[in-house]
């Protein structure tokens, strides 16, 4: 059964700080990993999307990287801003099948003191 | 391109009620899933449907149902409502590949007295 854990479960920083946010699965055999941002109530947003082929993905600040074998994948975050607080998920798609389930970490918990 | 539409965005219900949520996917998304978000136990998966068949489901017990139309929009019912049923109900879709990811829409907050 896949299991998904996020590390730290909340993280406080001042602004213009860069900072690293880390996702950890137990089955590597997976098809591809997914970043969310969940903003208070509210519903998901996607930010990066890694196909298991791939070693990382970037978009603006953003940094996602995938270590497939070892289970892992990080998320960096430059020059973070007060915009960027919020509760930041991981999701991993396990390979196999047609299989469009996806299985969540309980989340980082972002706050970007100005 | 609309995104993921979930109506209604609140909903109060007694305990023993039945409920219905609605979720239009993005056009041309054929897979539309469903996923209850609780403090405690997180995000967890209910079920996926792709062109009207249900292909996966979670451990949740079967007061929980759902179904998928030839427009792919789908709809998810629990019967019998508990107070535990209290959460936020989250819908994805996806493209029928599913290496393009998902997309969720602003979710059903669900408050059951």
């Amino acid at each position: 059964k896949q299991e998904v854990t996020q590390i730290p479960a909340a993280l406080s920083v001042p602004e213009g700080e860069n900072l690293v946010l880390n996702c950890s699965f137990t089955d590597s055999a997976i098809y591809n990993l997914q970043w969310f941002r969940q903003d208070p109530g509210k519903g998901l947003t996607s930010l990066l999307l890694i196909q298991s082929s791939q070693r990382e993905q970037t978009s603006g600040r953003l940094n996602a990287s995938l270590d497939k074998s070892s289970g892992r994948s990080t998320l960096y975050i430059a020059a973070s801003q007060p915009g960027d607080s919020a509760t930041y998920l991981c999701a991993v798609t396990n390979s196999g099948g047609s299989n469009y389930k996806l299985t969540f970490g309980k989340g980082t918990l972002l706050t970007v003191n100005p | 391109k609309a995104g993921v539409t979930q109506t209604p965005r609140y909903l109060i219900k007694t305990r023993g009620q039945q409920v219905t949520l609605s979720c239009s996917p993005i056009s041309g998304h054929r897979s539309v899933s469903w996923y209850q978000q609780t403090p405690g136990q997180g995000l967890q998966f209910l079920f996926e449907y792709f062109s009207e068949t249900q292909r996966n489901k979670g451990n949740f017990p079967g007061r929980f149902s759902g179904r998928q139309f030839s427009n792919s929009r789908s709809e998810m019912n629990v019967s019998t409502l508990e107070l535990g049923d209290s959460a936020l109900y989250l819908c994805a879709s996806s493209l029928w590949d599913r290496g393009r990811g998902a997309f969720f829409g602003q979710g059903t907050r669900l408050t059951v007295v």
